[in-house]
């Protein structure tokens, strides 16, 4: 099984921006691993921000948005709010091998 | 609106078993693969099982292997997982989750193995 890579931590600025990364030990990041972003807060069920790459659902914050970047899928935060602290996942589609999920982010707002 | 409802989750002792299901509405649920997804407290997310949209092809987490079998049935929009040979490391919430589009949470169903 192929692992995904999170940054552990990462801490924004309020009105800050800030991109988060995700690869695969596989090898680049393609938009053939569909790459799919989460928000969990604190408490709270898991909320899909972003799949397939770039596209957001109707209730993502236009400050996120999402790309592939350097061989990693990649979302950035542009103008945090302090609500946007929160933990954050990537998953990737791996053909003929399954879904794996990445470790998580914490992203702090301070 | 998309919806999924999870349920059959619970208590149990190691080696004991469970059935998960979620049921669907609101999109073509025959047209995604689906997967269980779980979270352990304090944990991350994990993907333990999923499945094509004809359940012809599944996948699962090394994990859970020989223990776990995803099953779908298309026509009543549902999705299983029978859990067997349950570990206090199972213990977890326990969400479905189809990709993409229809990329939307249930509340998850709670699943807690105690010795």
């Amino acid at each position: 099984q192929a692992v995904v890579t999170q940054e552990p931590s990462l801490t924004v600025s309020p009105g800050g921006t800030v991109t988060l990364t995700c690869g695969s030990s596989a090898g680049a990041v393609t938009s053939g691993h569909y790459p799919h972003w989460f928000q969990q807060k604190p408490g709270q069920v898991p909320k899909t921000l972003i799949y397939d790459t770039n596209n957001r659902h109707s209730w993502t914050p236009a400050r996120f948005s999402a790309s592939l970047l350097g061989g990693k899928a990649a979302l950035t935060l542009s103008g945090a709010q302090p609500e946007d602290e929160a933990d954050y996942y990537c998953l990737l589609y791996h053909r003929g091998v399954g879904v794996e999920f990445g470790g998580g982010t914490r992203l702090t707002v301070l | 609106e998309i919806q999924l409802v999870e349920s059959g989750g619970g208590l149990v002792q190691p080696g004991g078993s469970l059935r998960l299901s979620c049921v669907a509405s609101g999109f073509t649920f025959s047209d995604y693969w689906m997967k269980w997804v779980r979270q352990a407290p304090g944990k991350g997310l994990e993907c333990v099982a999923d499945i094509r949209e004809d359940g012809g092809k599944t996948y699962y987490a090394d994990s859970v292997k020989g223990r776990f079998t995803i099953s779908r049935d298309n026509a009543r929009n549902s999705l299983s997982l029978q859990m067997n040979s349950l570990r206090v490391e199972d213990t977890a919430v326990y969400y479905c989750l189809p990709p993409g589009a229809a990329s939307y949470w249930g509340q998850g169903t709670p699943v807690t193995v105690y010795s």
